[in-house]
């Protein structure tokens, strides 16, 4: 079981707004940063957001992220099909010395 | 360009030992904190261990605590992470990932797999 509680799953047409939560407590996402990874099967991670809702250069403005007391969401605008993918959160974690945790995955479907 | 290649991994028994190791180019090496994060088949990422760029911080996953070292050289630009008492919830892709706390974990390898069996 993940430290980080994420949706199984998610689904939406193209051209619509989906949003992927993630769940945690005070000592990850209620004191640090949270970051988002997107994976298309068969592939390597990419990160999409750090630091809550930075943006690397080549992740595309459709891409958003936002943090409140112990949750964090990813929403995606104008969904597209080669948006399909599994999206992961992580955070820091204070607890036990220090460590990394990451949500389980999201596996969105464009339909 | 940013470039992580892993690589080391294979099929080892139970009990067995591996080192996988990651070479990276295309940046300065040395100020970043580096990571390995695995992914068992059809399962979702699992951070590993983490290393500071002075090697003065090192952590670990509870699950890995003494039986898995991170090691680097900065010389090398290399990543280091050397696996013994493999166990078969072992078996996974193991990823080498650059970035810490600020940046995130902001470039990946390849991936390198590694069969725990029998």
């Amino acid at each position: 079981q993940s430290v980080l509680t994420q949706p199984p799953s998610a689904s939406g047409t193209p051209g619509q707004r989906v949003t992927i939560s993630c769940s945690g407590r005070s000592s990850n996402i209620g004191t640090n940063y949270v970051y988002w990874y997107q994976q298309v099967p068969g592939t390597a991670p990419r990160l999409l957001i750090f630091r809550n809702n930075q943006r690397p250069s080549g992740v595309p403005d459709r891409f958003s992220g936002s943090k409140s007391g112990t949750s964090a969401s990813l929403a995606i605008s104008g969904l597209r099909s080669e948006d399909e993918a599994d999206y992961y959160c992580a955070a820091w974690d204070d607890s036990l010395g220090g460590l990394w945790v990451f949500g389980g995955g999201t596996k969105l479907t464009v339909l | 360009e940013v470039h992580l290649v892993e690589s080391g991994g294979g099929l080892v028994k139970p009990g067995g030992s591996l080192r996988l190791s990651c070479g990276a180019s295309g940046f300065t090496f040395s100020p970043y904190s580096m990571n390995w994060v695995r992914q068992a088949p059809g399962k979702g990422l699992e951070w590993v261990s983490s290393i500071s760029s002075s090697v003065k911080y090192i952590y670990y996953a509870d699950s890995m605590k003494g039986r898995f070292t991170i090691s680097r050289d900065n010389a090398k630009n290399s990543l280091y992470l050397q696996m013994n008492s493999l166990r078969a919830d072992d078996t996974a892709v193991y990823y080498c990932a650059r970035g810490g706390y600020e940046e995130g974990f902001d470039s990946w390898g390849q991936g390198t797999l590694v069969t725990v069996s029998s």
